[in-house]
């Protein structure tokens, strides 16, 4: 079965410098891998994702992941937060056409 | 606006009560989706709709719980008999098109508390 581990539950980073925001996948076959973010008593907004091609994704909102095959990997980053960035950030792996499989979130606290 | 639109917000259910949260996906979409969020956790995956047709039931987790797409646009998802542990945010997605690469997009969900 498809999974996705999310390793942190919080990441903290002051405003401006760079961050990352982790992301392992375990899938069979090809890997559909998307990031969303989620703020308080909102639904979940698209943030980007990867189906195949260049290994570097880029985003909405400055947003950009890295796909890493040999690593089963797909980290979020930007090169340089917000304090508008503080949410909930969710990786997700698609498995057929019905099913999406989310990790368990990580927090992500910007402070200026 | 043109995004997908969950209705009631917030619920508040006795114990045993009936429940139905309705869902408007965007206009034109062909798949539909329904995730049970608990708090602090991802999303997880309830049932899927191609137009009116249920394809993929096998998430939701107990026989009280039943969706339906009656043609093929707005979905209501029923929880009968509600429990405790029946308490999350309830979220709708939709898409365009089925298919792997298709994005799915949320609305804002319903979160439910049972007393």
């Amino acid at each position: 079965a498809q999974s996705v581990a999310q390793p942190e539950d919080q990441v903290n980073v002051a405003e401006g410098n760079p961050l990352t925001v982790k992301c392992t996948y375990s899938v069979s076959g090809n890997p559909y891998l998307f990031w969303y973010v989620q703020y308080p008593n909102r639904g979940l907004q698209f943030l980007l994702k990867y189906i195949t091609g260049d290994n570097l994704v880029k985003g909405s909102y400055g947003f950009e992941a890295e796909f890493n095959k040999s690593q089963t990997s797909f980290h979020l980053k930007k090169p340089s937060a917000l304090v508008s960035d503080s949410a909930l950030y969710f990786c997700a792996v698609r498995d057929g056409i019905n099913k999406f499989y989310f990790g368990s979130g990580t927090k992500l606290n910007v402070k200026p | 606006g043109a995004g997908v639109s969950q209705s009631p917000r917030y619920k508040v259910a006795k114990r045993g009560q009936d429940v139905a949260l309705r869902c408007d996906p965007i206009s034109g979409h062909v798949s539909l989706f329904w995730y049970q969020q608990a708090l602090g956790q991802g999303p997880e995956f309830l049932t899927y709709f191609q137009n009116e047709a249920q394809l993929d039931k096998s998430g939701l987790p107990s026989d009280r719980f039943f969706a339906e797409r009656p043609e093929g646009s707005v979905s209501t998802l029923k929880i009968q008999r509600t429990q405790q542990e029946d308490s999350a945010v309830y979220l709708c997605a939709s898409s365009l098109v089925p298919g792997t690469t298709d994005t799915q997009y949320f609305g804002p969900g319903t979160r439910l508390t049972v007393l």
